[in-house]
């Protein structure tokens, strides 16, 4: 079964520019993860989405940074203008969650992450 | 709110040695814990979780992990390390409340031939 697909694996780019990562969740999950990893913060969760709509962005550091999910096999987070700081592992992560279930019981699956540097 | 405490930033142990990664938790009731564990350039991959029950959980890799509930702690175990088990290791909370999860900051296991 193919997992959680992440593109691009590597982004190295300069400081203003837009970044585009992209996630394709596994088949059949309703909910999709955008993280944030780095050395000083750790994983951090950014936002989820639940049925393609976002339900908790909280963790969106700034205005900057947006995400979408137009349909249940893709989502996009966006960076524009990128910074320095923005310099991070990227990961998505999937999961299914019931009718009555919370997001938090359930298991969730990782992509391999996007490394971005921003110069 | 929940949080999750991983005391030991980084562990050495020799190959065939025993293991035990601790993790202790905040949180009113019983969460939903979960360990993780990630190699090199790779994400995070589920090595067992504990909803209620057995305390006792039996995860892949030949991993186990105890929850106990007076000392708020969910240590992951291993009766023998192999030197593919050198990885960051995380430990998770689960919310129901908050609808989502909690990572600890985790721990770096080395291990010597």
């Amino acid at each position: 079964d193919a997992g959680v697909i992440q593109s691009p694996r590597h982004e190295v780019t300069e400081m203003g520019q837009e970044v585009t990562l992209r996630c394709k969740p596994i088949s059949g999950h309703n909910s999709l993860f955008w993280y944030r990893q780095t050395m000083m913060r750790g994983l951090e969760l950014l936002i989820y989405f639940n049925n393609n709509v976002p339900i908790d962005d909280s963790g969106m550091p700034e205005d900057r940074f947006s995400a979408k999910m137009p349909n249940a096999s893709f989502s996009t987070l966006k960076i524009q203008p990128s910074e320095p700081r923005d310099s991070a592992v990227y990961f998505c992560a999937s999961s299914f969650t019931g009718l009555t279930g919370g997001y938090s019981n359930q298991p969730q699956h990782f992509g391999d992450g996007t490394r971005l540097s921003i110069l | 709110a929940q949080s999750v405490t991983q005391p030991d930033i980084h562990i050495t142990v020799s190959e065939g040695a025993s293991l035990e990664l601790r993790c202790n938790y905040s949180y009113g009731a019983t969460p939903y814990l979960f360990w993780y564990v990630q190699s090199p350039g790779q994400g995070l991959q589920l090595l067992l979780k504990y909803f209620s029950g057995d305390t006792l959980v039996q995860g892949i890799k030949g991993f186990e992990a105890e929850f106990k509930r007076s000392q708020s702690s969910f240590n992951l175990r291993k009766p023998s390390v192999h030197w593919s088990d050198a990885a960051e290791y995380f430990c998770a909370v689960g919310d129901p409340g908050r609808r989502a999860l909690t990572f600890g900051s985790g721990t770096r296991l080395q291990v010597q031939p």
